[in-house]
């Protein structure tokens, strides 16, 4: 059973367009993370969380919002998608037992802005 | 700043060995981790260190001098399927900060 899902798998937008990216983990961990992973750059924190409505800036989060409603759900919004933000999107938990060292992550999404 | 470095490639020749490097440069520092990414998939945690030294895992094992910023991971017997990318992350604080990983290829 995994434990961290993503939807949707794959998703093509339009220029201008707003998209969500929706993650839930049923691993109970507090900690929540958004990256992305495009070549060369390896994996970059967008957004993260502590817990059900927390949410922080990571890395690059310009031209992106995070929401965390509830303890299983952390989606990322793009509320005007530019082709710039073409990339795979991996969503994480952690707990806090663990620091920061061990993350499960899901399965990622495929994002093409056109 | 924050930087964690690896090299892009490696090839090593099955039932050998192969040691992926990585170095840091972090204004915090907690611990060290390793994952296995497989292409088309999500990283998998490997390993966590946070002492110096040498830490055996059997066929991962994985090194640490935080004085030299520089971790390895060492794969023994390596085996067609271990064939991936390794990703080196370093924690400090609340960041996690990924290196862009270094793609193994073990041919036979």
């Amino acid at each position: 059973e995994a434990a961290v899902t993503q939807s949707p798998r794959n998703k093509v937008a339009v220029t201008g367009g707003k998209v969500t990216l929706s993650c839930n983990q049923t691993n109970n961990h507090n900690n929540m993370y958004w990256y992305r992973q495009d070549t060369g750059h390896g994996l970059r924190l967008i957004h993260y969380s502590y817990g059900a409505g927390s949410t922080e800036k990571g890395d690059i989060p310009d031209g992106y919002k995070a929401s965390r409603p509830s303890q299983e759900n952390f989606s990322l919004i793009l509320e005007l998608a530019t082709p710039s933000q073409t990339s795979v999107y991996f969503c994480a938990s952690g707990d806090e037992l663990g620091g920061y060292a061990e993350q499960f992550f899901g399965p990622g999404t495929r994002l093409t802005v056109l | 700043g924050q930087g964690v470095e690896q090299p892009d490639n490696l090839m090593s020749v099955e039932g050998t060995f192969a040691r992926v490097n990585c170095t840091y440069s972090t204004s915090g520092f907690n611990g060290l981790s390793w994952y296995q990414q497989r292409e088309g998939h999500a990283p998998v945690f490997l390993s966590y260190v946070v002492l110096d030294g040498l830490k055996d895992s059997g066929h991962f094992s994985t090194f640490l001098s935080r004085s030299n910023g520089y971790s390895y991971l060492l794969l023994t017997e390596l085996q067609i399927k271990d064939s991936a990318s390794y990703l080196c992350a370093v924690t400090g604080g609340y960041k996690v900060v990924f290196g862009s990983g270094t793609r193994l290829l073990v041919s036979p």
